[in-house]
């Protein structure tokens, strides 16, 4: 089973407000993603990161703001919530250089914005 | 950049019968295909994956095929059981300089096992 946790788990929120969900990965893989998942199953990469310091935005647009300042620790920050980020946003981390390129994925947080 | 397409999007099979989902891909030079499983309340989790080298992989229950010619690959899950019921995802790196261990996934098959 993979070292990734994601907290919360789940979050009800009201509009406007600030919010960080927070992933964390003791397995030291270096590539760190944040995925946004919708109702109707699909992934959507919002952010990635390839080693401290490294930040990029990911294939679907998002508001949000991610920082990488230690390898273990990969926060993603809603300056002001809206209803139109409710959504399950998943963590994943692999291992750079490594034979195969599975990602391993936290259990995910439920983000509610009222 | 890579394009994975998956089918069905839903999948309804009784206790005991196979399941088949299948995924084509567009960039003929992707080379590792990995499957994963996404459980209730859970994350994906990968179950089987293969590489361009090989036509098919077997785990248990579990099998995927690969026709690089054709460029799709399929999981193949025989006997089934309720605890198969999940929604399972495909995926394919994209390559190029920029894509780094980024996976492009299929968009989900939910799969339900009725007893």
């Amino acid at each position: 089973e993979a070292d990734i946790y994601q907290t919360p788990r789940y979050l009800v929120i009201g509009t406007g407000k600030k919010i960080t969900l927070e992933c964390s990965q003791t397995m030291g893989h270096d590539k760190m993603y944040w995925y946004q998942q919708d109702p109707g199953m699909e992934l959507h990469l919002i952010h990635y990161s390839y080693g401290v310091n490294s930040t990029e935005k990911g294939d679907l647009s998002s508001e949000s703001t991610v920082s990488r300042i230690r390898t273990e620790h990969f926060p993603l920050t809603l300056e002001s919530a809206r209803p139109s980020h409710t959504s399950q946003y998943l963590c994943a981390s692999s291992q750079q250089g490594g034979l195969t390129d599975t990602q391993y994925f936290g259990p995910g947080t439920r983000l509610t914005v009222l | 950049g890579e394009n994975v397409e998956q089918h069905p999007s839903t999948l309804s099979v009784q206790e005991g019968d196979s399941a088949v989902i299948k995924c084509t891909y567009s960039d003929s030079a992707s080379n590792y295909f990995p499957w994963y499983k996404q459980e209730l309340g859970k994350g994906p989790q990968l179950i089987i994956d293969i590489r361009s080298n090989v036509g098919e992989k077997k785990d248990q229950r579990i099998a995927v095929t690969l026709n690089k010619t054709a460029k799709h690959f399929s999981l193949h899950i025989t006997e089934t059981q309720p605890e198969d019921s999940a929604v399972y995802f495909c995926a394919a790196p994209p390559l190029g300089p920029a894509a780094g261990n980024k996976l492009t996934f299929g968009g989900g098959t939910r799969v339900l096992v009725k007893p």
